[in-house]
């Protein structure tokens, strides 16, 4: 079965410190893998997704399909990236779309 | 175009009541999916459906129901409510399927008492 681990359910950095929000996930085939982001009384949103392979609000994320991990990092964090961070699993298979629990990032002053 | 709407914004019912829930999508799109988000959990997978037929399901018992309209709209019935019901639900919509960039609406608050 697809499972989504975020092992964090809270991050604190400081502005311009680097950020890593870790995302591990179990699918025997090829997943579609996507991070999703919602800011303070917001939607949630699409931040980026494997296949793009686009860096988004500086955010970068990489298929490591060996540690089966899709991390998402950030060189430089801003304050405005405080938010809450889902990472999501999906196949065209299935047709359904597995989150994790989410990770909250607060980025300190 | 406003996006993903649903409605109502919250909702009370009691235990063993049914409730409805509507999702209209954005224009365009022909696939909606809906989610439960209980507090301190990402968001639960609990059906698709593409072009009016159910394309997924999750692991969700058999009273949680859902439909797709000819204009895309969507409603979830939930029947025999329980306490464990309460929670966000969350529409959202896309071009295709399930693997496609899903569009969220702001979702439905039930409260079950």
């Amino acid at each position: 079965a697809q499972r989504v681990t975020q092992p964090e359910k809270l991050l604190s950095v400081f502005k311009g410190a680097p950020v890593e929000l870790k995302c591990n996930y179990s699918y025997s085939g090829s997943p579609e893998l996507f991070w999703y982001v919602q800011y303070s009384r917001q939607r949630l949103q699409l931040l980026l997704r494997h296949i793009s392979r686009e860096s988004i609000k500086g955010f970068t994320a990489d298929l490591n399909k060996g540690e089966t991990s899709f991390h998402l990092k950030k060189p430089f964090a801003q304050e405005e990236d405080s938010a809450m961070y889902y990472c999501a699993l999906s196949t065209y298979n299935n047709n359904d779309m597995r989150f994790g629990a989410g990770t909250r990032l607060t980025v300190k002053p | 175009d406003a996006g993903v709407t649903q409605s109502p914004t919250h909702l009370i019912k009691t235990r063993g009541q049914h409730v409805t829930l509507r999702c209209s999508p954005i224009s365009g799109h022909k696939s909606v999916s809906w989610y439960q988000q209980v507090l301190g959990q990402g968001p639960q997978f609990i059906f698709q459906y593409y072009e009016k037929e159910e394309r997924g399901r999750g692991n969700f018992p058999d009273r949680f129901s859902a439909r797709q309209f000819p204009n895309y709209s969507s409603e979830l019935n939930v029947n025999a409510l329980l306490l464990g019901d309460s929670a966000l639900y969350l529409c959202a919509s896309s071009t295709g399927l399930a693997a496609d960039e899903q569009f969220f609406g702001p979702g439905t608050r039930l409260t079950v008492l």
